[in-house]
């Protein structure tokens, strides 16, 4: 069955370093993949989308990749500020938008 | 304002009792989905819909219903409402390029 897996546990890291954020997925073939970030208590908020001919997106200190070979997507975050604090949800799409597959998410601990 | 409410945004209510999310969106988008989400699970799909005439089944409609009254309305029923379908519930807008566009969230406890 298609499954999309992201590190559970939750990321803390020192504010100035850079965060990086792993989604992988099996028995899928997206067409494009998104990164959102959710925090507590509100809807999830649009970030990047990254197509499946395109190796590399970036989005002020924001980046992503995408290895469709190794069925895995990294999303950094240089810089990480406290406000960066989140949850980041991995989304896959292999309909061209008709139906989008969520990743439970990873939460990301910014510390000053 | 919001581009995408949602009503009512915290909801309790018993077994057995018929609940009405509802949602309206100002982007003009074709494109609204319905999802629920549960502490360390992913957002599910409940319905989706591509226009006033397009509804379709997602992963998780057992138990569910969908109506869109308009492009910008687009309203979930839990008819018998029961315990397991208390959870955190979206409702989201896209355009064609699979952008989506999230609500607040209904919180909603069936006791």
């Amino acid at each position: 069955s298609q499954k999309i897996e992201q590190n559970s546990e939750a990321l803390n890291i020192q504010e100035g370093k850079t965060a990086t954020l792993t989604c992988n997925y099996t028995n899928y073939s997206p067409a494009y993949l998104q990164w959102y970030r959710q925090d507590p208590g509100r809807g999830p908020v649009f970030l990047l989308l990254i197509r499946e001919n395109e190796k590399e997106k970036r989005k002020e200190r924001l980046k992503v990749t995408f290895d469709t070979t190794l069925k895995q997507s990294l999303f950094h975050i240089t810089a990480s500020q406290p406000a960066d604090s989140a949850t980041y949800l991995c989304a896959l799409d292999n309909t061209g938008g008709f139906k989008t597959i969520f990743g439970a998410g990873t939460r990301l601990f910014v510390k000053a | 304002d919001a581009d995408v409410t949602q009503t009512p945004r915290n909801r309790i209510t018993k077994t057995g009792k018929r609940i009405m999310l509802e949602c309206s969106q100002t982007k003009g988008h074709d494109r609204m989905y319905w999802y629920r989400q549960d502490p360390g699970l992913g957002l599910q799909l409940i319905y989706y819909s591509f226009d006033v005439k397009d509804i379709n089944k997602g992963e998780i409609s057992d138990g569910y219903s969908v109506s869109r009254q308009a492009q910008a309305k687009f309203s979930l029923s839990l008819e018998s409402a029961i315990p397991n379908q208390t959870a955190l519930y979206f409702c989201a807008t896209s355009d064609p390029s699979g952008e989506q566009f999230f609500g607040p969230g209904t919180r909603l406890t069936v006791l």
